[in-house]
């Protein structure tokens, strides 16, 4: 069964330093994996997806993860973190049952201290 | 104008009572589901909806009744609630069920059962 793995469940860095929130999938097909973002009290936000068109995927607010197949990750990184970023981060795969379903990791919360 | 709106958005209520959380998406998306996030913030599936017809039904207890009038919308019935509903419940939206297309999430809906 297809799934993801997030280590660890906090990430502190300073505003300004490189951001790196790691994600881990298993998966027996060429996945397709998501980063979502949830700030507080909201929903959650689409940041970049992986659909096997670049393994470089650039998303929105400065974010990009790379997919790696020799090492099942599709970390994802910021080379510069801002105190608007604080937020919950979720890595997702889209399991293969023939029907689109998300199956998410178990978060990270990002903390940015000035 | 917001894609997939939920209503309401906060609500605390007693053990035993029976409750509904609407949803509506303006996306013109034929694929609509329910999450459910547990107070560790893990997501899971409960529900998927095409074209009005169930297509996943995640072992829900059957106290969760989903009904879908027409394709943009999605409502969730919950009988005889238990302490244990307590979550925060996301509605969702794909264009269809195909795999990897981007799934639009709610604001959310916070239940409280007390």
């Amino acid at each position: 069964a297809q799934s993801v793995t997030q280590l660890g469940s906090h990430v502190s860095v300073s505003e300004g330093a490189l951001v790196l929130l790691r994600c881990n999938y298993s998966s027996s097909v060429p996945p397709y994996l998501f980063w979502y973002v949830q700030y507080p009290n909201q929903g959650l936000q689409l940041l970049l997806k992986y659909t096997s068109a670049a393994t470089l995927v650039k998303g929105i607010n400065g974010f990009e993860a790379e997919f790696k197949k020799s090492e099942t990750s599709f970390h994802l990184t910021k080379p510069s973190a801002h105190m608007s970023d604080a937020a919950e981060y979720f890595c997702a795969v889209s399991v293969d049952t023939g029907f689109q379903k998300l199956v998410f990791g178990t978060g990270t919360r990002l903390l940015v201290s000035p | 104008d917001t894609a997939v709106s939920q209503t309401p958005k906060y609500l605390v209520t007693q053990m035993g009572n029976d409750k509904s959380i609407k949803c509506e998406q303006n996306l013109g998306h034929d694929t609509m589901y329910w999450y459910k996030q547990d107070s560790k913030k893990f997501l899971k599936i409960m529900f998927s909806y095409n074209n009005k017809e169930l297509i996943i039904n995640e072992t829900v207890p059957n106290r969760f009744s989903p009904k879908s009038p027409d394709k943009a919308h999605l409502n969730l019935h919950i009988n005889s609630l238990e302490l244990g509903d307590s979550a925060v419940y996301f509605c969702a939206s794909s264009q269809d069920l195909i795999s990897g297309n981007t799934i639009y999430f709610g604001e959310g809906s916070w239940l409280t059962v007390v």
